[in-house]
């Protein structure tokens, strides 16, 4: 089964780091760009940014370039989004996502999410 | 980038036909056929219902259809039925500035 399972949900404190990670399986994980989607508590997704597995490559939105940073262990098939000074606003739920194999422009597997709280 | 837009709410009786328009400009719906669409149930991770504006994944109901016109994309869900009831988001991608994507604002879609 082709699928990419993420990490728990994690309580942080603001100025805190943390990285998050999305393993993938059930299917080659150099082949496909995953990339990393908010979704801030009630409101609608956002795009932040993908890595390609292969060699590493990223490009962020401008909105959230210089924010987080997303790596990748190929050898170990997992992605990471990680933030070096957490702040009460990057309190969301992350999921990442892979490129789809039918078709570039969309995404065909989703990880279940990884909600991020971040209070003092 | 701003978010494309769509409205924040539709609804339609069981059977009936319902469709969710998703606007953006020149620099990503209008210049690229790498239009999608996703459900999100409530509590649930989205699920990929159509790609490149009109083409549906194995296991996507034939209900679901999608189309563009200029700037603008539609998802048309026909034959309603209360398992529809869910977020829809389109998505774009865009070569504004920097190769990305841009997701639309989201659709509440009830199921009356």
């Amino acid at each position: 089964e082709v699928q990419l399972v993420q990490s728990g949900a994690e309580v942080k404190k603001p100025g805190e780091s943390l990285r998050i990670s999305c393993k993938g399986s059930g299917y080659s994980f150099t082949s496909y760009w995953i990339s990393w989607v908010r979704q801030m508590p009630g409101k609608g997704l956002e795009w932040m940014g993908r890595i390609d597995p292969s060699d590493s490559y990223t490009n962020y939105s401008p909105s959230f370039q210089g924010h987080v940073t997303i790596s990748a262990d190929k050898s170990i098939s997992t992605a990471y989004l990680q933030w070096s000074s957490l702040k009460a606003s990057d309190t969301a739920m992350y999921y990442c996502a892979r490129r789809a194999a039918a078709g570039p422009g969309a995404f065909d597997i989703w990880g279940q999410g990884t909600m991020v709280t971040v209070s003092s | 980038q701003s978010a494309l837009t769509q409205p924040p709410s539709v609804s339609g009786s069981p059977g009936q036909s319902v469709t969710i328009s998703c606007t953006g400009t020149s620099s990503d719906v209008g210049s690229y056929n790498r239009v999608s669409w996703y459900q999100q149930p409530p509590g649930t991770a989205p699920k990929l219902m159509i790609y490149e504006v009109s083409n549906r994944p194995s296991g996507v109901p034939d209900r679901f259809s999608g189309s563009k016109s200029g700037n603008t994309a539609s998802l048309t869900i026909s034959g309603l039925q209360a398992e529809d009831e869910a977020d829809y988001y389109c998505s774009s991608y865009t070569s504004s500035s920097t190769p990305r994507y841009v997701f639309g604002t989201g659709t509440k879609v009830t199921v009356l």
